[in-house]
């Protein structure tokens, strides 16, 4: 089976764009969740959805959103960029409901630069 | 405070050494993870635990509840086991996940 993709693998932009990155779960996963990793930060969670449903989200404002569609593909979105946004953005499959009920696989990320 | 905290920071041992790694938290949780990332953001997913102990191969994980403590040990420590470990867990209240900041461990040859 293939792993999970996202594209693109390398974004850079200027601040005050917009950006869609997109993630494919493994086939058969039906939740992927969102994650961004920064030095200053670390890991830090940005959704979950299960079955083009918001299942969860975290404490980001409401230039981050996503949506997952009906082949569980999802992609996420962060309007007007900040230099802040500059990060490596993982998104992660898993077969079921999420991180407590089931093993999650990551994909490769997408680093996002802004300028 | 942190409500997951991982120690050490950063671990340099020697290539056959035994490895521990650290992970308390705060809250109520439903599970607990164990992540490693290799140089250049691959995340690996390695133990999902919820209670007890569980072994793959030279890894081992522990997790006490009680104590809200747990543990990744490492036997026959290799170069290639040298990553980022990371502690992620499970909050029961809202199911979120939070991140312990990892652990950087370089095993010498």
């Amino acid at each position: 089976k293939a792993g999970v993709t996202q594209t693109p693998r390398y974004l850079i932009k200027t601040r005050g764009q917009q950006v869609t990155l997109s993630c494919s779960p493994i086939s058969g996963h039906r939740s992927v969740s969102w994650y961004q990793q920064t030095p200053g930060q670390g890991l830090q969670f940005l959704f979950e959805y299960f079955s083009e449903t918001q299942r969860n989200k975290g404490n980001f404002p409401g230039r981050f959103s996503g949506r997952q569609f009906s082949n569980s593909r999802s992609e996420m979105n962060v309007s007007t960029l900040e230099l802040g946004d500059s990060a490596l953005y993982l998104c992660a499959s898993s077969l079921d409901v999420g991180p407590s009920t089931d093993t999650q696989y990551f994909g490769p990320g997408t680093r996002l630069t802004v300028l | 405070k942190n409500e997951v905290e991982q120690s050490p920071q950063n671990l340099t041992a020697q290539e056959g050494e035994f490895i521990t790694i650290n992970c308390s938290y705060s809250v109520g949780i439903s599970a607990l993870h164990w992540l490693q990332q290799h140089p250049g953001g691959g995340i690996v997913s390695l133990f999902m635990l919820s209670s007890g102990k569980k072994k793959h191969g030279r890894l081992i994980a522990t997790i006490n509840i009680q104590e809200k403590h747990s543990s990744l040990h490492i036997t026959a420590s290799h170069p290639r086991d040298s990553a980022v470990y990371i502690c992620a867990v499970q909050i029961y209240r809202d199911d979120k996940i939070i991140f312990g900041k990892g652990t950087r461990l370089h095993i010498l040859p």
